[in-house]
């Protein structure tokens, strides 16, 4: 079966960019996407496509695919930011998704 | 806006069976798939089923296939899941959401429903 593997933790300090890498095989080839879940709430679409931020989305959030791995890319985290970090493929008609990535601004 | 209300969740015992609901508003319902997503306490995300707009497609995760069925009601703006056979590894949180077949993206997320299976 096809797995992503995503960066159980990464920290960024305030101000700074933060990236969430994904990877897969060929996942270049295939459009990714990225969910943000803060603590306690359900998760909230902020890329897809690989690099198409939905309305409402800041454009500190960025996106790109190539080869295997996709990355997520926060600008000037803030401590809003935190939370966990899901990429997503579809294979076969079947949703797969990262083992999620959560995100501490310190 | 788009709006997705899951109810129905429990606690039920090992072998038991539960239905939960959701109720969509804000979008025309009968114009997009929607999918069950459900995340286990501290754990990440696991895609379990997804319907199309008349409900001719159908699919599921394996881990489910056989015990779980999924269906909606267009004409009340509803997604249900039948739960059957229930494992104590079924316990989860079970998100409604809208999948939007154009752009392959799960856009909108419900708050999601506790399914707690234990004796």
């Amino acid at each position: 079966s096809y797995e992503l593997t995503q960066p159980l933790s990464v920290s960024v300090a305030p101000g700074q960019t933060a990236t969430i890498t994904c990877d897969g095989d060929n996942l270049g080839g295939k459009h990714v996407h990225w969910s943000q879940q803060k603590p306690g709430q359900a998760p909230v679409l902020i890329i897809y496509r690989d690099n198409i931020r939905p309305s409402g989305i800041p454009e500190r959030f960025s996106g790109s695919n190539s080869g295997n791995t996709a990355t997520l890319t926060i600008t000037r985290a803030h401590a809003g930011d935190e939370g966990d970090y899901y990429c997503q493929v579809w294979i076969s008609a079947t949703a797969v998704f990262g083992g999620g990535t959560k995100l501490t601004v310190l | 806006q788009v709006h997705l209300v899951e109810s129905g969740g429990q606690l039920v015992k090992p072998g038991g069976s539960l239905r939960v609901s959701c109720e969509a508003s804000g979008f025309t319902f009968s114009d997009y798939y929607m999918s069950w997503i459900r995340q286990a306490p501290g754990k990440g995300l696991e895609w379990i089923s997804h319907i199309s707009e008349s409900s001719t497609n159908i699919f599921y995760a394996d881990s489910v296939k056989g015990r779980f069925t999924v269906s909606r009601d267009n004409a009340k703006n509803s997604l249900y899941l039948q739960m059957n056979s229930l494992r104590a590894e079924d316990t989860a949180v079970y998100f409604c959401v809208r999948l939007d077949i154009v752009t392959t993206a799960l856009d909108f997320w419900g708050q999601g429903t506790l399914v707690t299976v234990s004796s």
